[in-house]
């Protein structure tokens, strides 16, 4: 069972590129997530997807854009990197956004910005 | 304002001896709260929730959680720590947006040491 699997693992951009963060999850789960995870911050919610087709902003989604054309992937954009946001990026899924059911995590990426 | 806070950054805890990870909530209508574990460079992982029913909630790993509505607490639990318990742990509410769905929003995380 792969659940949700993320690449890349790490990630060293400068300034000024953009990349694309991927994320794919096996288990037909509807609701997916991004997070970014922040020494003393926990966990902030960047944008999510309660189904394809369907996504809307979280907490922090500036400087993020994401899509969502199949239920299975969903990736998330940067357009032009800044050191703010270095961070540890999580995918996250969940067979609907009622919450009776946990949240499934990838295992992250790890994205440093010169 | 919608959160949730875990008041402490760290809990250190002997081996065997009971622990306690704090979590408070301020949220709209009926909560739902999760705890979730995270081991170092890996994703969290799901521990217990509470949904309705009982106010105290088995998990995994031989956690607990007790739910105190007057006191909009959550806070998790075991009778006797482990080691291996040594991890980051994280509260979790579920924000019910109208139109929008829901969403699930965590605190700041607190580090759980457990010492031989």
């Amino acid at each position: 069972n792969a659940g949700v699997t993320q690449t890349p693992k790490f990630q060293v951009l400068k300034t000024g590129q953009s990349m694309t963060l991927q994320c794919a999850q096996d288990m037909n789960h509807e609701y997916m997530s991004w997070y970014r995870q922040d020494p003393g911050m926990g966990l902030r919610l960047i944008h999510y997807s309660v189904g394809a087709g369907i996504t809307d902003q979280g907490e922090v989604p500036n400087g993020y854009n994401v899509s969502r054309s199949t239920t299975e992937d969903f990736p998330l954009r940067l357009l032009s990197a800044a050191p703010s946001q270095t961070s540890v990026y999580f995918c996250a899924s969940s067979p609907e956004s009622g919450w009776n059911s946990p949240l499934h995590f990838g295992n992250g990426t790890r994205l440093t910005v010169t | 304002a919608q959160s949730v806070a875990q008041p402490e950054d760290q809990v250190n805890v002997a081996e065997g001896n009971p622990l306690t990870v704090k979590c408070t909530y301020s949220v709209s209508g009926n909560p739902y709260l999760f705890w979730y574990v995270q081991y170092p460079n890996r994703g969290l992982q799901f521990l217990l929730k509470y949904i309705t029913g009982d106010n105290l909630v088995k998990g995994s790993y031989g956690f607990e959680a007790e739910f105190n509505k007057s006191q909009t607490s959550f806070h998790l639990k075991k009778p006797s720590a482990l080691v291996s318990d040594s991890a980051l742990y994280f509260c979790a509410v579920r924000l019910w947006i109208y139109n929008q769905g829901g969403k699930l929003i965590f605190g700041q995380g607190t580090e759980l040491s457990v010492k031989p």
